[in-house]
């Protein structure tokens, strides 16, 4: 089994709707981080949770909103979906002391039209 | 502030051909450095990593220089194959924050 899934997979949603994207992971990680992923720009980092009660925003919060409702798990939700949100969503971790080692999920294709 | 800069894709090559991408950065202080790739439909991959200067990272071929002279982290193979087609990217760990900061990847595509 994959050490970091993502569901779901791919998401077509319209204007408005509220959307959540889950991530889980097996690797007993403390630290977890979504990012966004558009083409020619590289990964952009969303938010990030050094463990359970300590979220952080990234360089592009607005519009996100995130849960961490265990170690292993880490939700991002878009509140109200709007059509340049349309991109590649990936979920990470890492260990506490190997930051740069990070371990990614197989990302979420998101739509909106 | 913090920045990484790679060449621009896409990088077509046939195979068997030698492979260079070029990733430059600016940085505070002496970060590590690490490429990762992505392979079609899947997440990324830490492919290597450098965290001193003069030290090189190698995996599966590939080699990468952590030179603090030029400030550059240039990625080679020797001999690509159809299978190294992916997007790699260039990263930098940023100690203000604990975090990566990301060029923008370099797709690369191998014809056999």
């Amino acid at each position: 089994d994959a050490d970091v899934t993502q569901t779901p997979r791919n998401r077509i949603t319209k204007t408005g709707k509220r959307i959540m994207l889950e991530c889980s992971q097996t690797k007993g990680h403390d630290r977890m981080y979504w990012y966004r992923q558009d083409p020619g720009l590289g990964l952009r980092l969303i938010y990030y949770s050094f463990d359970v009660k300590d979220i952080n925003k990234g360089e592009i919060s607005d519009g996100y909103s995130v849960s961490r409702q265990a170690q292993a798990k880490f939700s991002l939700s878009l509140e109200s979906a709007i059509p340049n949100q349309t991109a590649l969503y990936f979920c990470a971790t890492s260990d506490p002391d190997k930051y740069g080692e990070q371990y990614f999920g197989p990302g979420t294709r998101l739509t909106v039209t | 502030g913090n920045s990484v800069t790679q060449m621009e894709g896409p990088v077509t090559l046939s195979e068997e051909a030698f492979l260079t991408i070029n990733c430059t950065y600016t940085a505070t202080g002496y970060p590590s450095l690490f490429w990762y790739v992505q392979y079609p439909g899947e997440g990324l991959q830490l492919l290597l990593k450098a965290t001193k200067a003069d030290d090189k990272g190698s995996n599966k071929g590939f080699e990468a220089t952590y030179r603090k002279e030029t400030t550059s982290f240039h990625l080679e193979k020797g001999s690509v194959q159809v299978s190294d087609s992916a997007v790699y990217f260039c990263a930098l760990s940023d100690y203000s924050n604990y975090q990566l900061i990301w060029g923008a990847g370099t797709k690369l595509i191998i014809k056999p």
